[in-house]
């Protein structure tokens, strides 16, 4: 079983703070790494893809990868309370293949 | 208007029943899955399709068939609903972007299912 794994949360971090939300994988023939947000009864909704070692910045949104340690990470700067959601690391081994989903961090930001 | 639907939004049926989840997409995506989500457990997949004459298992499949009418439509059945098969069901496509090396997923508004 390959497997996705991330802290259930919750993580909590106050209004303007960066939030850090980790995912590690266990098959290295990951290729490519995405992050879904999912607000409560809603779809999961994609944040951002990275698919090279190194770090991957979209406004207020940072992904880093590091494929030697099966890790990949999200900031998020400038944490709003409108960031409260729980967000999904998702992993494709064969392209094209479906996703292989972690179960998800909670982030609750603070006003 | 949303590209992936599905239909029901909400549905609450009975054990035995025997239940028809749908979902159509514009995105002109060859690619359809059916997942569900559990409180705890996340996202479970549970039949995908890459083509119309092409359907796989995925890791849940038990209890669970389907159909993919055209490329723009992929439907889940549940034969004979049971209880544990109350859950949040999504529908997504993919597609390979210009320049990607991964297919992305986009996920429907989902169904939420309740078996009595």
């Amino acid at each position: 079983q390959k497997e996705v794994e991330q802290n259930s949360g919750p993580l909590s971090v106050p209004e303007g703070a960066i939030a850090s939300l980790n995912c590690t994988y266990s098959d290295r023939g990951s290729q490519s790494f995405f992050w879904y947000r999912q607000y409560s009864g809603k779809s999961p909704e994609l944040i951002m893809f990275i698919y090279s070692n190194g770090d991957k910045e979209d406004g207020r949104f940072t992904a880093q990868l590091n494929k030697a340690s099966q890790y990949v990470s999200l900031l998020i700067r400038d944490s709003q309370p409108s960031d409260s959601a729980t967000y999904l690391c998702a992993v494709n081994v064969n392209s094209g293949y479906a996703l292989n989903f972690g179960k998800g961090t909670s982030l609750l930001v603070t006003p | 208007d949303a590209d992936v639907t599905q239909t029901p939004r909400n549905r609450i049926t009975k054990t035995g029943k025997r239940i028809m989840l749908e979902c159509s997409q514009t995105k002109g995506h060859d690619r359809m899955y059916w997942y569900r989500q559990d409180p705890g457990l996340g996202l479970r997949l549970i039949y995908y399709s890459f083509d119309v004459k092409d359907i796989n298992k995925g890791e849940i499949s038990d209890g669970y068939s389907v159909s993919r009418q055209a490329q723009a439509k992929f439907s889940l059945s549940l034969e004979s609903a049971i209880p544990n098969q109350t859950a949040l069901y999504f529908c997504a496509t993919s597609d390979k972007p210009s320049g990607r090396s991964s297919y992305e997923q986009y996920f429907g508004p989902g169904t939420r299912l309740t078996v009595t």
